[in-house]
């Protein structure tokens, strides 16, 4: 089945403590992007990648990272998480067809 | 500059039609799309129109595309209890690099009373 897979689905951390939320997608898609979805903001984007190795900012990219080594995966990096970055996070993909395909969401809360 | 405004909320009974509209501002949006997130879910795209067409129907879903108002909108037609979710309009403007960037609306919170 073609899916973008989002983990961990719920993250409870602390202030400061480093994490990771992976993603990968089995559809050979060379587009992957990062959103954060908050009440009354809609989605934002944080990074988008375009290929292997080729990645840029979106609108909210402060206080996270990210990295494009292979094709399938693109993580979303989180170096000293901070309350502000208690949110929805999504993880989508997008092939020569016209929409994007996104993972489940993986909800982050930072004490 | 990039937005898309859509209302917070909309209710309306099973059975009638419901209809959920959204402006954007970048006429350069080569398509238009409509995703649906139901709770605790991801986002699913329910359609989408390519900037050319003033409408496009697939089964209960119409779309029309009004570009000199930007304006979009999503008809629902018998709308059922599990139509309840929240509908987003999004835009995907034409930067001439394609950066496939979506720019989404806030979501309009569909409620189907039964």
């Amino acid at each position: 089945e073609a899916q973008v897979t989002q983990n961990p689905r719920y993250l409870i951390t602390v202030t400061g403590k480093k994490l990771t939320v992976t993603c990968s997608q089995n559809m050979n898609h060379e587009y992957m992007s990062w959103y954060r979805q908050d009440p009354g903001l809609g989605l934002r984007q944080i990074y988008y990648s375009m290929n292997v190795e080729v990645t840029d900012k979106g609108d909210v990219p402060e206080g996270y990272k990210v990295s494009r080594k292979e094709k399938r995966n693109f993580p979303l990096i989180l170096e000293s998480p901070s309350p502000n970055q208690t949110s929805l996070y999504f993880c989508a993909s997008k092939g020569q067809a016209y929409g994007y395909t996104f993972g489940s969401g993986t909800r982050l809360t930072v004490v | 500059g990039e937005d898309v405004e859509q209302s917070l909320f909309l209710s309306v009974r099973e059975g009638d039609s419901s209809v959920i509209n959204c402006t954007y501002t970048d006429s350069s949006s080569t398509y238009l799309y409509w995703y649906k997130q139901e709770p605790g879910a991801g986002l699913q795209l329910l359609t989408y129109i390519f900037s050319n067409m003033d409408m496009k129907q697939d089964q209960r879903l119409t779309v029309l595309l009004n570009k000199k108002d930007k304006h979009l909108s999503l008809r629902i037609a018998d709308t059922q209890t599990g139509d309840s979710a929240i509908y987003f309009c999004a835009e995907m403007p034409n930067y001439g690099g394609a950066t496939n960037k979506l720019i989404f609306g806030t979501g309009t919170l569909l409620a189907v009373q039964p």
